[in-house]
């Protein structure tokens, strides 16, 4: 079964601390690698795409891929509260994304 | 201007009842999605059209049926309700598949 883990959380850190949040995926072939963000009650939105190895940055969130790892990695800097919301994790696999559980991040004022 | 769109965002009704939830998007996107999120939250795909054509069917039963009558809709219908069917019911879109998916703001199911 082709899945992606995530630690389910919640992960707490104080504002303007780096939240770490990590993802594993279990299909070689996956080539698209996404962070979603889902607060209570909304739909899930995009954060970061990320399609090769490396770093990608855009503002305080940095996305980080090790394919042979088979790992994938958010960190998101001067952490906000209203970053409290939590994470999903996805990888495309044969024409669909298959998503993590998700990361529950409390950012403490 | 609503990228993806979703009606209704409520749907509260009876076991054995069907019921339809619909879906549209207006970013030109060629694939359209189902997923359901159940109470734990677990966010999982349920159908994928790309073109008005059915590409993935996720071990669904049959008491539910997507229909896709133009790229830009993909409507859910579901007959004989039950009780496990309650959920959040989320359509996305997407450019291709593998692409970045573009989520609606979701309906929520509650049979009882």
């Amino acid at each position: 079964q082709k899945e992606v883990e995530q630690n389910s959380g919640p992960l707490s850190v104080p504002e303007g601390a780096i939240a770490s949040l990590n993802c594993t995926y279990s299909d070689r072939g996956s080539q698209s690698f996404f962070w979603y963000r889902q607060y209570s009650g909304k739909s899930p939105e995009l954060i970061m795409s990320i399609y090769s190895n490396g770093d990608k940055e855009d503002g305080r969130f940095t996305a980080q891929l090790n394919k042979a790892s088979q790992y994938v990695s958010l960190l998101i800097r001067d952490s906000q509260p209203s970053d409290s919301a939590t994470y999903l994790c996805a990888v495309s696999s044969s024409y669909k994304l298959i998503f993590g559980s998700g990361t529950r991040l409390l950012v403490r004022p | 201007d609503t990228a993806v769109s979703q009606t209704p965002k409520y749907l509260v009704t009876q076991m054995g009842n069907d019921k339809s939830i619909k879906c549209e998007q207006n970013l030109g996107h060629d694939t359209m999605y189902w997923y359901k999120q159940d109470s734990k939250k677990f966010l999982k795909i349920m159908f994928s059209y790309n073109n008005k054509e059915l590409i993935i069917n996720e071990t669904v039963p049959n008491r539910f049926s997507p229909k896709s009558p133009d790229k830009a809709h993909l409507n859910l219908h579901i007959n004989s309700l039950e009780l496990g069917d309650s959920a959040v019911y989320f359509c996305a879109s997407s450019l291709d598949a593998d692409d970045t998916q573009y989520f609606g703001p979701g309906t929520r199911l509650t049979v009882l």
